[in-house]
């Protein structure tokens, strides 16, 4: 079956080190996007891209860098600049311009 | 600025009672609604959309939202719910013509269901 494939499902680090996220998808959507999720709070687009080798920042963009270097893939790196990366982060992909999102599982990230 | 308002944050119902989750929104045009739903830990799957046409639609596991033009809502209906109903339930808007990048979520509504 088609989807989006997030790992690490949790991830432990270190204040001062860099950690990678993985998305990958398998719906030969354009569209990929990665969304950070704090307690009580909506989601909050941190990049996007709607195409290979390019992406777009979003409203909290700062910490944060991604890559998109094939269509079935979009990994999110936070960075040690990040102030505050205890967070569900969460990838999202889509075929049209509408909004229907599809989801991966998300990946938990704390930093110690 | 467009937004998005769910205002209740937390609502308990009786498993079999009926359901409804508001959400209004604040934007000129009509645009492209939705609503998600997320169980804990996992990610959100969408559970109906309007873009146009008739304003009741019909979602999975029995949802169904009306969008009300002259109240800005799009509020989230079941007639009788189950346990496994469980979840925080979020809004979404995109303005009409736009992009899947400009989406706007709210800040959800989690559902408890009294046994």
């Amino acid at each position: 079956d088609g989807g989006i494939t997030q790992s690490p499902k949790y991830l432990f680090r270190k204040e001062g080190q860099n950690v990678t996220l993985s998305c990958e998808q398998n719906l030969n959507h354009d569209a990929m996007y990665w969304y950070r999720q704090d307690p009580g709070q909506g989601l909050r687009l941190i990049y996007y891209s709607q195409i290979v080798n390019d992406f777009q920042k979003g409203d909290i963009a700062e910490g944060y860098s991604v890559s998109r270097e094939k269509k079935e893939s979009f990994p999110l790196t936070v960075t040690s600049a990040q102030k505050n990366p205890t967070a569900f982060y969460l990838c999202a992909s889509s075929k049209s311009r509408t909004g229907e999102l599809f989801f991966g599982e998300g990946s938990r990230l704390t930093v110690l | 600025a467009q937004s998005v308002t769910q205002p209740d944050i937390h609502i308990t119902v009786s498993e079999g009672a009926s359901l409804e989750l508001r959400c209004n929104y604040s934007y000129g045009a009509t645009p492209y609604l939705f609503w998600y739903v997320q169980s804990p830990g996992q990610g959100l799957q969408l559970l109906l959309k309007y873009f146009s046409g008739d304003t009741l639609v019909q979602g999975i596991k029995g949802f169904e939202a009306e969008f009300k033009r002259s109240q800005s809502s799009f509020n989230l209906r079941k007639p009788s719910v189950h346990w496994s109903d469980a979840a925080e339930y979020f809004c979404a808007v995109v303005p009409g013509y736009s992009s899947a990048s400009k989406i706007i979520f709210g800040s959800g509504t989690r559902l408890s269901i009294r046994p």
